[in-house]
């Protein structure tokens, strides 16, 4: 089955510096990644997601990045505000499986 | 809004009484999930429904039951919880399967004294 790796596990920045999240996925067949967002004592908020026929998207300070080759994914937050702070969660889905295989989670500080 | 809605939102049981959790949904979405989230740790699915159609996780164990009774509402029974099942249960929805967005509820916290 499908496995997705996560890393960092917490990751600490100062408000207005970009922080980086990054995943490997094991299963080539997988076509969607999604990132999610989850704040404390709430379920996760689809934040931004992108396909395998693309290798970047963007959504205002948001970005995500895919290299199939490789096979891994990032998410990319720009001018970090103290309200980014939440714990997310990369995922990974594909032909023949309908769940999201999701990575272990990164907590972001964003400190003011 | 269309949304996802689980009630309630905290729920307390005693060991070994049954509880339901219930999730609604106003999307009209075809697919209904139940994921487990333990503290710090990412959801783990349970189950899913793709219409009337139950699909069960191999590794989910038969004290977790679920029910649809129609596209909006879907039902997770824990028939006899033990300490272990103390967590976040969310459920999700999405338009199809393999790969669509996945939309979350804001979870029931169960609490197993």
């Amino acid at each position: 089955g499908e496995n997705v790796e996560q890393h960092p596990s917490t990751l600490s920045v100062q408000e207005g510096d970009s922080a980086v999240i990054k995943c490997t996925y094991s299963d080539s067949a997988s076509n969607y990644f999604p990132w999610y967002k989850q704040e404390l004592g709430k379920g996760p908020q689809l934040i931004i997601d992108i396909r395998s026929n693309v290798g970047e998207k963007k959504d205002q300070r948001i970005a995500v990045t895919l290299n199939k080759t490789a096979k891994h994914f990032s998410l990319h937050i720009t001018e970090t505000q103290p309200e980014d702070s939440a714990v997310y969660f990369c995922a990974a889905a594909g032909t023949g499986r309908r769940a999201l295989t999701f990575g272990s989670g990164t907590r972001l500080q964003v400190q003011p | 809004d269309a949304m996802v809605i689980q009630n309630p939102r905290y729920q307390v049981t005693q060991f070994g009484k049954p509880v339901t959790l219930s999730c609604s949904q106003t999307l009209n979405h075809n697919v209904m999930y139940w994921y487990q989230q333990k503290s710090s740790q990412a959801p783990k699915l349970l189950f899913h429904y793709y219409d009337k159609d139950f699909n069960n996780e191999a590794d989910t164990p038969d004290n977790f039951q679920s029910r649809r009774p129609n596209t909006s509402f879907c039902f997770l029974d824990i028939r006899s919880p033990g300490l272990g099942d103390a967590a976040m249960y969310l459920c999700a929805t999405s338009r199809e399967d393999r790969g669509r967005e996945q939309y979350f509820g804001p979870g029931t916290r169960l609490t197993v004294t």
